[in-house]
């Protein structure tokens, strides 16, 4: 079975220190992988995907088949990150039904 | 707001009662997805279209929910017989199918059944 895992439900960094959140996936077939944020008092929204291979707001990630991960990294977190992040898998079969991770609630410290 | 908009935003109900919820995707998108999140947990899938035709259904998708969308416009979902587990936020999301394809959440519907 498709399954997301996010190991860290809450994480704390001060401002300035660098921030990654940590995605493992499971899926048998070929998978795109995605990162979703979700500031307070917005919508769910689509931060990066791993076909893009952008720097979307400083964060990266890079899909690492071998290890079934997808963690999001950013050198210098800002205030500005403190948000809901949630990793995703897309099980490709002409349609992108989104498997979400269970979400790591990201604070930055000033 | 030409984003994706939900209504109601907030829906208590008694147990037993029906519920339906609407949602207005992006005018020109042909995808309409609706998703289910717990507190605590992520969105999970529950089923979604493509123009009017529905495509796919989680097995989470109990025989009391059902989904439509009759032109291929808005859509609703309704809920019979609800029960305190059903309560949840229910999101919706559309998209343009392509290569590229980007799903659009709304806001969500909170659902608290008492």
């Amino acid at each position: 079975a498709q399954r997301v895992t996010q190991p860290e439900k809450l994480l704390s960094v001060f401002k300035g220190a660098p921030v990654e959140l940590k995605c493992n996936y499971s899926y048998s077939g070929s998978p795109e992988l995605f990162w979703y944020v979700q500031y307070s008092r917005q919508r769910l929204q689509l931060l990066l995907r791993h076909i893009s291979r952008e720097s979307i707001k400083g964060f990266t990630a890079d899909l690492n088949k071998g290890e079934t991960s997808f963690h999001l990294k950013k050198p210098f977190a800002q205030e500005e990150d403190s948000a809901m992040y949630y990793c995703a898998l897309s099980i490709i079969q002409g349609a992108q039904k989104l498997v979400f991770g269970q979400g790591t609630r990201l604070t930055i410290n000033p | 707001d030409t984003g994706v908009s939900q209504n109601p935003r907030h829906k208590i109900t008694k147990r037993g009662q029906n519920v339906t919820f609407r949602c207005d995707p992006i005018s020109e998108h042909n995808r309409l997805y609706w998703y289910r999140q717990t507190l605590g947990q992520g969105p999970e899938f529950l089923t979604y279209f493509q123009n009017e035709a529905q495509l796919e259904k989680s097995r989470l998708l109990s025989d009391r929910f059902s989904a439509e969308r009759p032109k291929g416009s808005f859509s609703t979902l309704e809920i019979q017989r609800t029960e305190q587990g059903d309560s949840a936020m229910y999101l919706c999301a559309s998209s343009l199918a392509s290569g590229r394809e980007e799903q659009y959440f709304g806001p969500g519907t909170r659902l608290t059944v008492t």
